[in-house]
């Protein structure tokens, strides 16, 4: 399977743990994008890399986020001291930015539960 | 800000009737993509459309782009069981971000 995958599919935390995921893109795709998504909302976008740099943050993505993405390959989202409104699917997605076309393919997402 | 507004939210119709779903904002979208979502997965891809009045086919799936490229329409015919699932259609306003509608979560009754 070569599509992007993330890790853990799902994360049960307590109140105040820090939380790590994990996303691994589509080998060529040179452009990573992490969104949140909560239920019976679409997507909302928190940050994207181009290769290892860091382009874009949302005012979502709080102090207590921080995203990278160290060799231009897989990407790390951290949430410190979890909140229970983070509680959310965390998705990834890549693309590979050829001229005006951009389209993002998405992973199955991390589903984290803050009690 | 721009926003997305789809239409209708939710949507039950009988195995065999045609549908279509609406997706409109203000702003001019450089492309627009459509998604479907199933519960606990992420969004896999349908369609990109990127030039007003564009029109694609996907079996029974027909997408189409309004010329002014702020609106845009999907159309299911003959549905079927298969078909339900959440609808988001995704706009890029000329940055790199995609901003999504709050979806249309269409059930398809056998």
């Amino acid at each position: 399977d070569t599509g992007v995958s993330q890790n853990p599919r799902h994360k049960i935390t307590k109140r105040g743990q820090n939380v790590t995921f994990r996303c691994d893109p589509i080998s060529e795709h040179n452009r990573l994008y992490w969104y949140r998504q909560t239920l019976g909302q679409g997507p909302e976008f928190l940050t994207y890399f181009q290769n290892e740099a860091q382009l874009e943050k949302s005012r979502l993505l709080s102090d207590r986020f921080s995203a990278e993405r160290p060799k231009g390959s897989f990407s790390t989202l951290e949430i410190q001291r979890t909140e229970q409104g983070d509680s959310a699917m965390y998705l990834c997605a890549s693309s590979f930015r050829q001229g005006f076309a951009d389209t993002q393919y998405f992973g199955p997402g991390t589903r984290l539960t803050v009690l | 800000t721009q926003l997305l507004e789809q239409s209708p939210q939710f949507l039950s119709i009988q195995e065999g009737e045609n549908l279509t779903v609406y997706c409109n904002s203000s702003s001019v979208f450089s492309s627009l993509q459509w998604y479907r979502q199933e519960p606990g997965e992420g969004p896999v891809l349908l369609v990109t459309v990127v030039t007003g009045g564009e029109v694609k086919k996907l079996k029974r799936l027909t997408f189409q782009f309004g010329d002014a490229r702020k609106d845009s329409s999907l159309h299911i015919t003959a549905a079927q069981p298969g078909d339900t699932g959440l609808y988001l259609c995704a706009g890029r306003f000329g940055n790199e971000k995609l901003t999504f509608g709050t979806g249309t979560r269409l059930t398809i009754i056998p």
